[in-house]
């Protein structure tokens, strides 16, 4: 069976720190990642997806960046965190040909100061 | 106008009832239709999804979809307190592949009193 993994679990920064968020999934080949941030009342936004190494598509303009370094390892980077970063960070994955069913990493909750 | 609406609730109802969750949406080109289940301060869970039309039944849930009305519903037999979670329903226009963006609406909260 598949396993996903966050970490950090929570996180406290300061405005202006750089950011690194893991995301790693096991138990799947090529699948596909995604990164979304859900503030309170709002829903879940998706930032990034990857649908292989290297490949990265972009859904919303912002100071936050993502990379996939390896097949099953996603990452959510910033040079400089503003306050308006703060939120709940989900990561999630799917495989390659079923991109409707998502299944979720337990979460990275975010707070800039 | 939102692309899916949904009730953020609270909804309170006693052990045992049975529970009606829903979702309204306005793109007629969405094919697949989710329902998650979140707890408190954790990932949202997939609880099932629907393709197009119809019903379709998992235990003490039950997903239907009525795209002429573009209205969808989950149904929870037997509520249980441990069912107390945010609801959210989640769209996709697409067939396959990673290009499957999901529209969610913002959930809708239960409390299953027992």
């Amino acid at each position: 069976s598949q396993t996903i993994h966050q970490w950090p679990a929570t996180l406290v920064q300061p405005v202006g720190s750089p950011l690194s968020l893991e995301c790693t999934v096991e138990g799947t080949s090529n699948p596909n990642l995604y990164w979304y941030r859900q503030a309170a009342g709002r829903g879940l936004q998706l930032l990034f997806y990857s649908v292989g190494i290297g490949q990265i598509s972009s859904e919303v303009p912002q100071n936050l960046s993502a990379s996939r370094p390896q097949d099953r390892q996603f990452i959510l980077s910033s040079k400089k965190l503003l306050l308006s970063d703060s939120g709940f960070y989900l990561c999630a994955w799917s495989f390659r040909d079923r991109g409707h069913e998502q299944y979720f990493g337990p979460g990275t909750r975010l707070t800039v100061t | 106008q939102k692309e899916v609406e949904q009730d953020p609730g609270p909804l309170s109802v006693p052990e045992g009832a049975i529970v009606s969750l829903n979702c309204t949406y306005s793109n007629s080109a969405f094919q697949y239709f989710m329902w998650y289940r979140q707890y408190s301060r954790k990932g949202p869970e997939l609880l099932m999804y629907t393709y197009s039309s119809g019903n379709k039944e998992d235990g003490r849930f039950t997903a239907q979809v009525d795209k002429s009305s573009k209205y969808i519903s989950l149904f929870i037999r037997d509520s249980q307190p441990s069912d107390s979670a945010t609801y959210l329903c989640a769209m996709s226009a697409k067939n396959g592949g990673a290009t499957n963006k999901l529209i969610f609406g913002t959930g809708t909260l239960l409390a299953v009193q027992p």
